[in-house]
C-alpha cells in the first residue's frame, strides 16, 4: 500500500547529540511536512517542501534542518538537541494537484536524556 | 491570518452517546476545512474533509457541515463507541501548502 515511512519510531539521543530522523513516501506527492507535536497540543509545522523548495517557518529553530534528496525522501536533523526538544515528529506529504490532504506518517517519537 | 479554535477537552462519554465537538476557523479566503484523527501512539489520519461552503464531510459515522455564515465545522456523531477513543483534530487550507491546526480535543468512551 502506498503510504508515508518513518523510521525509527522511536529514538533515544543524548543532550547536544546529533540526531537524525528520516522519512520515506510512495505516494509521489510533491510536497512534504515536518511537524513537531509535544503533548496535549497541535501539530506545529517546522518547514516543507515544495519539490526542492525549501520553505521554513519564522519561528522554527536554526537547531533544527532539513533535506530532501528526492521526492521519496525526506530527512529531519536536529544539531544540538536540547531538552526541549523532546516530542513526536511527524512528517506529513500532500500533493496540490490532487485531493487537498495531507497524508501523515505514524510518527517518530524523540526522547532526549 | 489564519486559525482554528477548537472546543477544549477533555470529553468523556458513555457509549452510545451523542458527540459533538466544536470547531472554528478564522480564514482570509475560503478555506478547505478537515478533521483528524489521532489515535494514541499513533500518527494523524484523515477523518473528513469539506470544500467549499454546504459541503457535509462524512465518515465512520462522523459528520460535520462547512458553515460561512458561522465559520464553523463543528465535529457530529450520533452513538460513539469505545473505539472512537482518540484524540480529535480541527484543520485548515486555504491558499498555498499549509495546514492550521487545532490544539485538539480529547475524546474518551467508556462502555
Amino acid at each position: 500500500d502506498a503510504m508515508v515511512i518513518q523510521n525509527p519510531r522511536y529514538q533515544v539521543t543524548q543532550f547536544g547529540k546529533p540526531v537524525t530522523l528520516s522519512c520515506s513516501q510512495t505516494l509521489n506527492h510533491n510536497v512534504m511536512y515536518w511537524y513537531q507535536q509535544k503533548s496535549s497540543q497541535a501539530p506545529k509545522l517546522l518547514f516543507h517542501y515544495y519539490d526542492k523548495d525549501f520553505n521554513n517557518e519564522a519561528d522554527t529553530p536554526d537547531n533544527f534542518q532539513s533535506r530532501r534528496p528526492n521526492t521519496s525522501f525526506c530527512f529531519l536533523d536536529i544539531r544540538s538537541p536540547g531538552l526541549g526538544d523532546a516530542a513526536m515528529y511527524l512528517c506529513a506529504t500532500s500533493s496540490p494537484g490532487q485531493v487537498e490532504t495531507q497524508y501523515f506518517g505514524p510518527g517518530t517519537r524523540l526522547l532526549v536524556l | 491570518g489564519n486559525s482554528v479554535t477548537q472546543m477544549e477537552g477533555p470529553v468523556t462519554l458513555s457509549e452510545e452517546a451523542f458527540l459533538t465537538i466544536n470547531c472554528t476557523y478564522t480564514a482570509t479566503g475560503y478555506p478547505s476545512l478537515f478533521w483528524y484523527v489521532q489515535y494514541p501512539g499513533e500518527g494523524l489520519q484523515l477523518l473528513l474533509k469539506a470544500t467549499k461552503a454546504d459541503d457535509k464531510g462524512s465518515n465512520k459515522g462522523f459528520e460535520a457541515t462547512y458553515r460561512k455564515e458561522t465559520t464553523s465545522f463543528h465535529l457530529e456523531k450520533g452513538s460513539v463507541q469505545v473505539s472512537d477513543s482518540a484524540v480529535y483534530f480541527c484543520a485548515l487550507r486555504e491558499t498555498g501548502n499549509q495546514f492550521y491546526f487545532g490544539t485538539g480535543t480529547s475524546l474518551t468512551v467508556i462502555p
